[in-house]
């Protein structure tokens, strides 16, 4: 079945620092795939997605490209905030906008100044 | 627009004693309805999901249950808590049509003691 495996946390940083959180996915056929974003206290809310292969999603200076020939859709940003401290989902869903959402298990990023 | 609300944002309960977290939507009609489960360190689990009135299905088996008793309310109950219930528990909806964009209400703490 579809899964996602994302790195483990905490990662930690220092302000302005370039950040990277990995994540593979399993899939059949063409799954979407999705970046959420849970601050402190919060619910989770859509970051960012990608549809189809080489697809780059971004928002707020977060980017993910979606690459069929790794599995991946690694988030990145190059220079990360206070702000940003938060625990990221990566998420897939199948080929059809009926299918369910599979999360990842989270990755807390602790950012310092 | 569309909102989700869900209460009580926090809720600390003995063992032994029920429950009952409720969710309402509201700007949309026949929203699919999820309740997923944040418990510490592991990631987000999905425990239900309804696609309409009095139609639920459960993701996993557990001591909770949920309703859906209008079309855009779910409740999330227990009869009687497990110290293994504590956790941060989340409602969801998605379009009708569009499981996979979902949108997360702020979350509600459940901590059993």
């Amino acid at each position: 079945g579809n899964s996602v495996t994302q790195m483990e946390g905490p990662v930690t940083l220092s302000e302005e620092a370039f950040l990277t959180i990995n994540c593979t996915y399993t899939a059949t056929g063409y799954p979407s795939l999705f970046w959420y974003v849970q601050y402190p206290g919060e619910g989770l809310q859509l970051l960012l997605k990608a549809t189809k292969a080489d697809d780059k999603g971004s928002n707020k200076g977060f980017e993910a490209t979606y690459r069929k020939e790794t599995t991946s859709f690694h988030l990145e940003k190059g220079s990360v905030q206070v702000s940003d401290s938060a625990v990221y989902f990566c998420a897939l869903s199948g080929s059809y906008n009926t299918d369910k959402l599979i999360f990842g298990t989270g990755t807390r990023l602790q950012v310092f100044p | 627009s569309q909102t989700i609300h869900q209460w009580p944002a926090t809720l600390v309960q003995p063992v032994g004693s029920p429950l009952s977290l409720e969710c309402t939507v509201e700007g949309t009609s026949n929203p699919n309805l999820y309740w997923y489960r944040q418990a510490a360190g592991r990631g987000l689990q999905l425990l239900f999901y309804s696609v309409g009135i009095g139609q639920i299905s459960s993701e996993v088996p557990q001591n909770l249950s949920a309703s859906r008793p209008q079309d855009r309310q779910f409740i999330l109950s227990s009869k009687k808590l497990l110290l293994s219930d504590s956790g941060f528990y989340l409602c969801a909806w998605s379009p009708t049509d569009r499981r996979n964009t979902i949108y997360f209400g702020e979350g509600s703490w459940l901590t059993v003691v």
